[in-house]
Protein backbone atom coordinates (compact mmCIF):
# COMPACT_ATOMS: atom_id res chain seq x y z
CA UNK A 1 0.00 0.00 0.00
CA UNK A 2 1.51 3.66 -0.70
CA UNK A 3 0.02 5.05 2.45
CA UNK A 4 -1.70 8.39 3.25
CA UNK A 5 -1.44 10.05 0.01
CA UNK A 6 -1.86 14.08 0.16
CA UNK A 7 -1.60 16.82 -2.67
CA UNK A 8 0.24 19.14 -3.14
CA UNK A 9 3.37 18.78 -0.94
CA UNK A 10 3.93 22.72 -1.10
CA UNK A 11 0.96 25.39 -1.75
CA UNK A 12 2.18 29.04 -2.14
CA UNK A 13 -0.32 31.72 -2.41
CA UNK A 14 -1.85 34.53 -1.72
CA UNK A 15 -3.85 36.06 0.87
CA UNK A 16 -7.60 36.13 -0.04
CA UNK A 17 -7.23 32.89 -2.61
CA UNK A 18 -8.71 29.82 -2.46
CA UNK A 19 -7.28 26.81 -1.53
CA UNK A 20 -7.71 23.42 -1.35
CA UNK A 21 -5.70 20.18 0.37
CA UNK A 22 -6.29 16.50 -0.78
CA UNK A 23 -5.97 13.35 0.59
CA UNK A 24 -6.33 9.91 -0.23
CA UNK A 25 -6.58 7.41 2.76
CA UNK A 26 -5.14 3.99 3.35
CA UNK A 27 -7.70 1.58 1.86
CA UNK A 28 -9.63 -0.15 4.05
CA UNK A 29 -8.93 2.87 6.97
CA UNK A 30 -12.58 4.32 7.95
CA UNK A 31 -11.45 6.72 10.03
CA UNK A 32 -10.00 10.08 8.63
CA UNK A 33 -8.26 13.25 10.25
CA UNK A 34 -7.14 16.60 9.51
CA UNK A 35 -4.10 18.01 11.50
CA UNK A 36 -2.76 21.47 11.37
CA UNK A 37 1.19 21.48 12.81
CA UNK A 38 2.10 25.33 13.64
CA UNK A 39 5.33 26.41 15.89
CA UNK A 40 3.34 27.76 18.30
CA UNK A 41 0.77 24.74 18.70
CA UNK A 42 2.10 22.10 17.71
CA UNK A 43 -0.07 19.62 16.14
CA UNK A 44 -3.69 20.12 16.38
CA UNK A 45 -6.55 18.12 15.47
CA UNK A 46 -9.35 20.14 12.61
CA UNK A 47 -11.81 17.42 12.02
CA UNK A 48 -11.90 13.76 11.87
CA UNK A 49 -14.62 11.50 9.75
CA UNK A 50 -15.82 7.90 10.48
CA UNK A 51 -16.98 6.42 7.44
CA UNK A 52 -17.07 9.13 5.61
CA UNK A 53 -19.23 11.42 8.34
CA UNK A 54 -17.65 14.51 10.18
CA UNK A 55 -17.53 12.80 13.48
CA UNK A 56 -16.14 16.25 15.23
CA UNK A 57 -15.28 19.40 13.60
CA UNK A 58 -14.75 21.72 16.71
CA UNK A 59 -11.01 22.17 16.19
CA UNK A 60 -11.46 24.00 12.80
CA UNK A 61 -10.34 27.34 12.99
CA UNK A 62 -13.34 29.62 11.66
CA UNK A 63 -15.71 28.97 8.55
CA UNK A 64 -13.22 29.82 6.26
CA UNK A 65 -12.35 26.05 6.86
CA UNK A 66 -14.14 23.42 5.79
CA UNK A 67 -13.49 19.84 4.84
CA UNK A 68 -15.41 17.10 2.80
CA UNK A 69 -15.35 13.43 2.38
CA UNK A 70 -17.55 12.23 -0.56
CA UNK A 71 -16.23 8.75 -0.49
CA UNK A 72 -14.31 6.87 1.35
CA UNK A 73 -10.83 7.22 -0.89
CA UNK A 74 -11.44 10.56 -1.07
CA UNK A 75 -11.31 14.33 1.35
CA UNK A 76 -10.48 17.77 0.95
CA UNK A 77 -9.72 20.29 3.49
CA UNK A 78 -10.33 24.26 1.85
CA UNK A 79 -9.60 27.48 3.28
CA UNK A 80 -11.62 30.47 1.21
CA UNK A 81 -10.52 32.79 1.58
CA UNK A 82 -6.71 32.64 2.72
CA UNK A 83 -5.01 34.53 5.29
CA UNK A 84 -1.36 34.44 5.70
CA UNK A 85 -2.04 32.92 9.45
CA UNK A 86 -3.13 29.80 7.78
CA UNK A 87 0.35 29.20 6.88
CA UNK A 88 1.07 25.90 8.10
CA UNK A 89 1.61 22.19 7.53
CA UNK A 90 -1.60 20.12 7.24
CA UNK A 91 -1.10 16.53 7.84
CA UNK A 92 -3.84 13.62 6.86
CA UNK A 93 -4.38 10.63 8.61
CA UNK A 94 -6.25 7.76 8.62
CA UNK A 95 -7.03 4.75 11.03
CA UNK A 96 -9.03 1.70 10.68
CA UNK A 97 -10.94 2.46 13.99
CA UNK A 98 -11.19 6.21 15.52
CA UNK A 99 -8.69 7.22 17.57
CA UNK A 100 -7.73 3.62 19.30
CA UNK A 101 -5.22 2.28 16.46
CA UNK A 102 -2.67 3.75 15.41
CA UNK A 103 -2.94 6.92 12.88
CA UNK A 104 -0.78 6.76 9.82
CA UNK A 105 0.09 9.80 8.43
CA UNK A 106 0.51 11.22 4.88
CA UNK A 107 3.40 13.43 3.93
CA UNK A 108 1.76 16.70 5.11
CA UNK A 109 0.87 19.92 2.96
CA UNK A 110 3.05 22.71 3.21
CA UNK A 111 0.58 25.94 2.45
CA UNK A 112 2.83 29.34 2.82
CA UNK A 113 0.17 32.25 2.14
CA UNK A 114 1.66 35.59 1.34
CA UNK B 1 -8.19 24.08 25.66
CA UNK B 2 -4.33 22.01 25.72
CA UNK B 3 -5.95 18.70 27.10
CA UNK B 4 -2.60 16.84 26.20
CA UNK B 5 0.91 18.98 27.47
CA UNK B 6 4.83 18.54 26.29
CA UNK B 7 6.33 21.05 28.43
CA UNK B 8 10.33 20.34 27.38
CA UNK B 9 10.45 22.03 23.62
CA UNK B 10 13.48 20.30 22.98
CA UNK B 11 16.40 17.49 24.77
CA UNK B 12 19.72 17.30 23.75
CA UNK B 13 21.40 13.82 24.80
CA UNK B 14 25.21 11.97 24.24
CA UNK B 15 24.93 9.02 22.00
CA UNK B 16 24.54 5.58 24.55
CA UNK B 17 22.63 7.59 27.21
CA UNK B 18 18.94 7.47 27.89
CA UNK B 19 17.01 10.14 26.79
CA UNK B 20 13.24 10.77 29.14
CA UNK B 21 10.82 12.51 27.34
CA UNK B 22 7.79 13.28 29.17
CA UNK B 23 4.01 14.16 28.41
CA UNK B 24 1.09 15.21 30.67
CA UNK B 25 -2.53 15.40 30.44
CA UNK B 26 -5.60 16.26 32.03
CA UNK B 27 -8.66 14.41 30.74
CA UNK B 28 -9.15 11.49 33.09
CA UNK B 29 -11.46 9.80 30.27
CA UNK B 30 -8.35 9.13 28.23
CA UNK B 31 -7.48 5.72 28.14
CA UNK B 32 -5.33 5.22 25.45
CA UNK B 33 -1.74 6.83 24.84
CA UNK B 34 0.32 6.81 21.83
CA UNK B 35 4.00 8.39 20.86
CA UNK B 36 4.37 9.09 17.88
CA UNK B 37 8.41 10.21 16.07
CA UNK B 38 8.45 12.53 13.17
CA UNK B 39 11.57 13.33 10.83
CA UNK B 40 11.47 16.69 9.06
CA UNK B 41 9.49 16.59 5.90
CA UNK B 42 7.73 13.67 6.63
CA UNK B 43 4.24 13.05 8.60
CA UNK B 44 4.66 11.32 11.92
CA UNK B 45 4.78 7.75 12.59
CA UNK B 46 3.48 5.44 14.95
CA UNK B 47 6.29 4.46 17.63
CA UNK B 48 5.04 2.75 20.36
CA UNK B 49 1.73 2.82 22.82
CA UNK B 50 -0.04 1.92 25.93
CA UNK B 51 -3.65 1.25 27.50
CA UNK B 52 -4.79 2.69 30.66
CA UNK B 53 -5.16 -0.70 32.22
CA UNK B 54 -1.00 -1.16 32.04
CA UNK B 55 1.85 1.19 33.47
CA UNK B 56 4.51 -0.33 31.44
CA UNK B 57 4.96 -0.94 27.78
CA UNK B 58 8.14 -1.73 26.50
CA UNK B 59 9.13 -2.67 22.60
CA UNK B 60 13.48 -3.04 22.03
CA UNK B 61 14.95 0.26 23.05
CA UNK B 62 11.24 2.05 23.99
CA UNK B 63 9.83 2.23 27.13
CA UNK B 64 6.63 4.12 27.95
CA UNK B 65 5.56 4.63 31.39
CA UNK B 66 2.28 5.59 32.30
CA UNK B 67 1.07 7.12 35.70
CA UNK B 68 -2.60 7.22 35.84
CA UNK B 69 -2.63 9.05 39.28
CA UNK B 70 -0.34 11.76 38.14
CA UNK B 71 -1.69 11.93 34.74
CA UNK B 72 1.59 11.85 33.02
CA UNK B 73 3.18 9.04 30.51
CA UNK B 74 7.20 9.25 29.70
CA UNK B 75 8.98 7.37 26.47
CA UNK B 76 12.61 6.04 27.25
CA UNK B 77 14.89 5.68 24.67
CA UNK B 78 17.94 3.50 25.96
CA UNK B 79 20.84 3.24 24.64
CA UNK B 80 19.98 6.57 22.47
CA UNK B 81 20.71 6.79 19.06
CA UNK B 82 21.64 9.88 16.66
CA UNK B 83 18.92 8.60 14.40
CA UNK B 84 16.22 9.08 17.00
CA UNK B 85 17.21 12.67 16.63
CA UNK B 86 13.30 13.88 15.41
CA UNK B 87 10.65 15.45 17.25
CA UNK B 88 7.99 13.30 19.47
CA UNK B 89 4.54 13.68 20.04
CA UNK B 90 2.67 12.27 22.42
CA UNK B 91 -0.83 11.55 22.08
CA UNK B 92 -3.90 10.76 23.94
CA UNK B 93 -7.25 8.92 23.24
CA UNK B 94 -10.90 8.02 24.49
CA UNK B 95 -12.03 6.41 21.35
CA UNK B 96 -13.88 9.43 19.91
CA UNK B 97 -10.73 11.44 19.19
CA UNK B 98 -7.05 11.53 19.69
CA UNK B 99 -5.32 14.79 21.33
CA UNK B 100 -1.70 15.36 20.40
CA UNK B 101 1.18 17.44 22.40
CA UNK B 102 3.09 20.17 21.02
CA UNK B 103 5.81 17.69 20.67
CA UNK B 104 9.40 17.53 21.85
CA UNK B 105 12.31 17.86 19.69
CA UNK B 106 15.08 15.17 20.64
CA UNK B 107 18.70 16.09 19.30
CA UNK B 108 20.96 12.89 20.23
CA UNK B 109 24.69 14.14 19.91
CA UNK B 110 27.39 10.89 18.49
Amino acid sequence: DAGVIQSPRHEVTEMGQEVTLRCKPISGHNSLFWYRQTMMRGLELLIYFNNNVPIDDSGMPEDRFSAKMPNASFSTLKIQPSEPRDSAVYFCASSFRTGRLAQYFGPGTRLTVL
Amino acid sequence: DQQVKQNSPSLSVQEGRISILNCDYTNSMFDYFLWYKKYPAEGPTFLISISSIKDKNEDGRFTVFLNKSAKHLSLHIVPSQPGDSAVYFCAATNNNDMRFGAGTRLTVKP
